[in-house]
């Protein structure tokens, strides 16, 4: 039984470019969120998603957007790529409410 | 807004101690309470769901209580290892599947 899987492991971006996270959550899971840990700390809730809608969001600027797919595999999207975006970014699946959650092993996302 | 702390930042012990790790948080509105652990660069490994009706929860050398009322919740690893070092999360879910975590305990174990 696969966990759940993220992709890129690891990536460089340069400041103002672009990048997609990509995250497949635990087989039979309906539901994902995506987490920024920056070194030190710990993870901070950007958003949800569940039936392919955004269900709840964190204190994010709207440069992180995201997506769900039919199948409950999810996309991450950071703009304008900043410094500060650097950090590890963690997907996070469960099946409904009051649930595990389960996190990937997280793409180290290096702004230069 | 919720906020969880996690006391000590950093703890050392040698092989074969008992020790506890201490998380709070200010709200008690959770739905329930989960602690992870953290090995460096990896990601989040589930260790224990408590559910915010429930008091403890146990599993192999892990015991972990919870006291919703007070705001409190308590990690007790029994007869540490030095495979157990690595950073301790305790998080609580306010929304359906938001988590509120504090820094972590980073534990080292000593052979």
């Amino acid at each position: 039984d696969a966990g759940v899987t993220q992709s890129p492991t690891h990536l460089i971006k340069t400041r103002g470019q672009q990048v997609t996270l990509r995250c497949s959550p635990k087989s039979g899971h309906d539901t994902v969120s995506w987490y920024q840990q920056a070194l030190g700390q710990g993870p901070q809730f950007i958003f949800q998603y569940y039936e392919e809608e955004e269900r709840q969001r964190g204190n994010f600027p709207d440069r992180f957007s995201g997506h769900q797919f039919p199948n409950y595999s999810s996309e991450l999207n950071v703009n304008a790529l900043l410094l500060g975006d650097s950090a590890l970014y963690l997907c996070a699946s469960s099946l409904g409410h009051g649930n595990t959650i389960y996190f990937g092993e997280g793409s180290w996302l290096t702004v230069v | 807004k919720q906020e969880v702390t996690q006391i000590p930042a950093a703890l050392s012990v040698p092989e074969g101690e008992n020790l506890v790790l201490n998380c709070s948080f200010t709200d008690s509105a959770i739905y329930n309470l989960q602690w992870f652990r953290q090995d460096p660069g990896k990601g989040l490994t589930s260790l224990l769901l408590i559910q915010s009706s429930q008091r403890e929860q146990t599993s192999g050398r892990l015991n972990a209580s919870l006291d919703k009322s007070s705001g409190r919740s308590t990690l007790y690893i029994a007869a540490s290892q030095p495979g157990d070092s690595a950073t301790y999360l305790c998080a609580v879910r306010t929304g359906f599947q938001k988590l509120v975590f504090g820094t972590g305990t980073r534990l080292l174990v000593s052979p």
